[in-house]
């Protein structure tokens, strides 16, 4: 099983500054890396597939990076509305999908 | 805009069957996408269940695959999921979703997904 692990585990950052989320993975995953969205009490949400590409819908200031084993979502410009888990997935070893633990962003 | 809700019994007990469905709307469940469960346990991360298609064709997690059993019922345009001898640990927020690749392969991503239930599985 390929084991996604995420850094920080929390992040606390201010409106309009950049956040940086790390996942590493236990073996190379190609570009098959995507990052979600969860709000306390809700459903996550798809931010980015295959590493760099955004769903039609999600605001440009998300953006996904890597290939191999390491990967970075970033949100250029923070929102207070940002704050939320954070959780990458991997789909290389289909039907092993595995998730990352998550990373939770603050905004203060 | 697609919807999901899923629906069935908030409380299971020890060894038997918990059985959820998956309500679709403003989509039809025969379009190329596939559908799958994902759970997550509370205040913990997911954990993929498994994906079908309108054929019935499926893929589970190995993990969890000799207890899963997922069908689809294109008549009522909803899915459902089984999941035999539980226990404590399979308490957990179940989410249904929509596989979001569009070419009659499960991409194995998933967008957008249903609201959630939460299942306990006591005595």
């Amino acid at each position: 099983e390929i084991v996604l692990t995420q850094s920080p585990v929390t992040l606390s950052s201010s409106p309009g500054e950049r956040a940086t989320l790390s996942c590493r993975a236990s073996q190379s995953v190609s570009n098959y890396l995507a990052w979600y969205q969860q709000k306390p009490g809700q459903a996550p949400r798809l931010l980015i597939y295959d590493a760099s590409h955004r769903p039609t819908g999600i605001p440009a200031r998300f953006s996904g990076s890597g290939s191999g084993t390491d990967f970075t979502l970033t949100i250029s410009s923070l929102e207070p509305e940002d704050s939320a888990v954070y959780y990458c997935q991997q789909r290389s070893k289909w039907p092993s999908i595995t998730f990352g633990q998550g990373t939770r962003l603050e905004i203060k | 805009q697609v919807q999901l809700q899923e629906s069935g019994p908030g409380l299971v007990k020890p060894s038997e069957t918990l059985s959820l469905t998956c309500a679709v709307s403003h989509s039809s469940i025969t379009s190329a996408h596939f559908w799958g469960w994902i759970r997550q346990p509370p205040g913990k991360g997911l954990e993929w269940i498994g994906n079908i298609n309108h054929s019935g064709s499926t893929y589970y997690n190995p993990s969890l695959e000799s207890r899963v059993t997922m069908s689809i019922d294109t008549s009522k345009n909803q899915f459902s999921l089984k999941l035999s001898s539980v226990t404590a640990a399979d308490t957990a927020v179940y989410y249904c979703a929509r596989d979001f690749g569009d070419y009659g392969l499960p991409l194995g991503v998933f967008d957008p997904w249903g609201q959630g239930t939460l299942v306990t599985v006591s005595s």
